[in-house]
């Protein structure tokens, strides 16, 4: 198993321009996750999806979008990047059922200048 | 709301010594908390869970962490540290709305002296 997978690894950005970031997962979890993480602030949970077809918002989720087509993905759209954005992006599953524990991906560094 | 205080920002230990790190959360009913570590650039790792039965938990990496109900405290702790344990650790509480919502203390990073 390959785990929490995300793409890409680094990302340079002008203020203005929109792009994805992908986070897929081989485990068959039902439940994902984005988080942001900021110095001094820990991790903030931006969207969530309990399962395909339903997302949600969480703490900070102005200025993303997402949507849960399948199992395995869960892609972060952000329509018009700010310098505020600027963070390292988790993405995070975990299963429904039994003793729930998230796995985190490998995190994206997103720079908007 | 549920909130984790992670009071210690830096911690300097040397190598061989014992370490505590402190956790205090705010959660009116039966928490579910997590320690997980950060290598420098990397992701998040779980050390260790606690979800119910004995207090004291044993995770990966010889590291344990003890609830406290009284305390409101869920603080981590290893015997003697070892170089490569040189990271950030940061406690988390899962949401009581559900376990896909983690909400996570500021961290605490972690130094070795030699």
């Amino acid at each position: 198993n390959a785990g929490v997978t995300q793409t890409p690894k680094f990302q340079v950005l002008k203020t203005g321009q929109s792009m994805t970031l992908q986070c897929a997962q081989d485990m068959n979890h039902e439940y994902m996750s984005w988080y942001r993480q900021d110095p001094g602030m820990g991790l903030r949970l931006i969207h969530y999806s309990v399962g395909a077809g339903i997302t949600d918002q969480g703490e900070v989720p102005n200025g993303y979008n997402v949507s849960r087509s399948t199992t395995e993905d869960f892609p972060l759209r952000l329509l018009s990047a700010a310098p505020s954005q600027t963070s390292v992006y988790f993405c995070a599953s975990s299963p429904r059922t039994g003793e729930v524990t998230q796995y985190f991906g490998p995190g994206t560094r997103l720079l908007v200048l | 709301a549920q909130s984790v205080t992670q009071p210690d920002i830096h911690i300097t230990v040397s190598e061989g010594a014992s370490l505590e790190l402190r956790c205090n959360y705010s959660y009116g009913a039966t928490p579910y908390l997590f320690w997980y570590v950060q290598s420098p650039g990397q992701g998040l790792q779980l050390l260790l869970k606690y979800f119910s039965g004995d207090t004291l938990v044993q995770g990966i990496k010889g590291f344990e962490a003890e609830f406290k109900r009284s305390q409101s405290s869920f603080n981590l702790r290893k015997p003697s540290v070892h170089w490569s344990d040189a990271a950030e650790y940061f406690c988390a509480v899962a949401h009581d709305t559900g376990f896909q919502k983690l909400v996570f203390g500021t961290g605490t990073r972690l130094l070795v002296s030699p």
